[in-house]
């Protein structure tokens, strides 16, 4: 079974640049979710994908964007990076055979986002 | 917006002790909770996913406890042992399609 994996580890961006992060879901899994994780904070929900659609969204901006593909993995987007914008995603899959919500998340390691 | 509440936030327990804390969160549309453990420099780790009011699960020295009636749940480790050192986040999702929304968590220390 592999687990979730997301890459790149680290990235550094500068102001107003764009970037794309990338979660290989657990085998089997539909359902993946998006977090931000800022310093002394808990993961702030960005949004979720359940079998290729956007399935909620937290408070979180347009420029914010992302994508789920027929093999379930997901990339998360973000336009004109701001300095707030520094830290680390989370990416979480889930396996919601009738709807998400009960199943466990399983999460990758992370992308360490530093905007200068 | 979902307000979570973790306290303490922060704990420092001597190795051997038995420790507990506790979530908060609104009771109305409840739909399931979930724990999480969060070691340093690895990814959160689910302990448990609880949706009956009075549910109790129990994996090896750590149990958790469910109130949704009036919105809240504990989480018991039972003699605290180094490994146990890490930040334990609560979840709550609030109907069976939302989001799961979480806690800032409880940072755990053992101490030797």
């Amino acid at each position: 079974e592999t687990g979730v994996t997301q890459s790149p580890t680290h990235l550094i961006k500068t102001r107003g640049q764009q970037v794309t992060l990338r979660c290989s879901s657990q085998s089997g899994h539909n359902t993946v979710s998006w977090y931000q994780q800022a310093l002394g904070q808990g993961p702030q929900f960005i949004f979720q994908y359940y079998r290729e659609e956007e399935n909620g969204r937290g408070n979180f901006p347009p420029r914010f964007s992302g994508l789920q593909f027929p093999n379930y993995s997901s990339e998360l987007n973000v336009n004109a990076l701001e300095l707030d914008d520094s830290a680390l995603y989370l990416c979480a899959s889930s396996l919601s055979s009738s709807g998400p919500g009960v199943s466990p998340l399983h999460f990758g390691n992370g992308t360490r986002l530093t905007v200068t | 917006i979902l307000n979570v509440e973790q306290s303490p936030q922060s704990l420092h327990v001597q190795e051997g002790d038995s420790t507990n804390f506790t979530c908060s969160f609104p009771s109305s549309n409840f739909y399931a909770l979930h724990w999480y453990r969060w070691e340093t420099a690895k990814s959160p780790e689910a302990l448990f996913v609880m949706t009956l009011n009075g549910d109790e699960k129990k994996k090896g020295r750590i149990s958790a406890t469910l109130n949704t009636k009036e919105g809240y749940s504990y989480l018991y480790i039972k003699g605290s042992q180094p490994e146990d050192s890490a930040t334990y986040l609560c979840a709550p999702g609030m109907n069976r399609d939302d989001k799961i929304i979480f806690g800032k968590g409880t940072r755990l220390h053992i101490l030797p």
